[in-house]
């Protein structure tokens, strides 16, 4: 089955700063990529997604990037804010007759002000 | 529109009691999912139902029952609670099961078990 890695487990970070998380996954089946955002005492929140056609995809200061040949894939926050303060976790799905999708065990995103 | 509910929000058992968690989508979603979240392992899935009638064990599922009891809830029961069963617990949904398919958390429920 597939198997998705997630690093750094924490991160801190200044006000201001960027932030990069990134992933890596086993299946070369697997062609859907969400991002998840989970704050204090609530449910994860999809925030960004990508499909494997494609190589990056921006949404405001959040960027996503894949390379399907080195089978990892990254979250970019830029100019972080403290209500970017989350637990972040990637997933992977494979189209191969799975939709389930297998998560990483997500980041801890620290913004000090 | 409510998005996916979730009841109780918190609740606390002693080992060998029973419950269940209730869980209710208003979105017309085929698909319904139970993930449970404890530090440092992320989200595991114990059991999903990719349409109303089925269900499927997930990763976790072992202590742990399950009933899509139409198109907008989906239950999950522990029969007989044990320490390791204590975890912050999600239902989640999603528009049909194909790749490529956003899901949509409920707020979770924070169960401990003495």
């Amino acid at each position: 089955g597939e198997n998705v890695e997630q690093h750094p487990s924490t991160l801190s970070v200044q006000e201001g700063d960027s932030a990069v998380i990134k992933c890596t996954y086993s299946d070369s089946a697997s062609n859907y990529f969400p991002w998840y955002k989970q704050e204090l005492g609530k449910g994860p929140q999809l925030i960004i997604d990508i499909r494997s056609n494609v190589g990056e995809k921006k949404d405001q200061r959040i960027a996503v990037t894949l390379n399907k040949t080195a089978k990892h894939f990254s979250l970019h926050i830029t100019e972080t804010q403290p209500e970017d303060s989350a637990v972040y976790f990637c997933a992977a799905l494979s189209s191969g007759g799975s939709y389930i999708p297998t998560f990483g065990r997500g980041t801890s995103l620290i913004v000090h002000p | 529109n409510a998005g996916v509910t979730q009841t109780p929000k918190f609740q606390v058992l002693k080992t060998g009691q029973s419950m269940t968690l209730q869980c209710a989508q208003d979105m017309n979603h085929n698909s319904m999912y139970w993930y449970r979240q404890d530090p440092g392992m992320g989200l595991r899935l114990i059991y999903y139902s990719a349409s109303e009638g089925t269900t499927d064990k997930g990763e976790v599922p072992n202590g742990y029952n399950v009933s899509r009891l139409n198109k907008r809830e989906f239950s999950l029961r522990l029969e007989s609670a044990a320490p390791s069963q204590t975890s912050v617990y999600f239902c989640a949904s999603s528009k049909q099961g194909a790749t490529g398919n956003e899901q949509f958390f409920g707020p979770g429920t924070r169960l401990t078990v003495l």
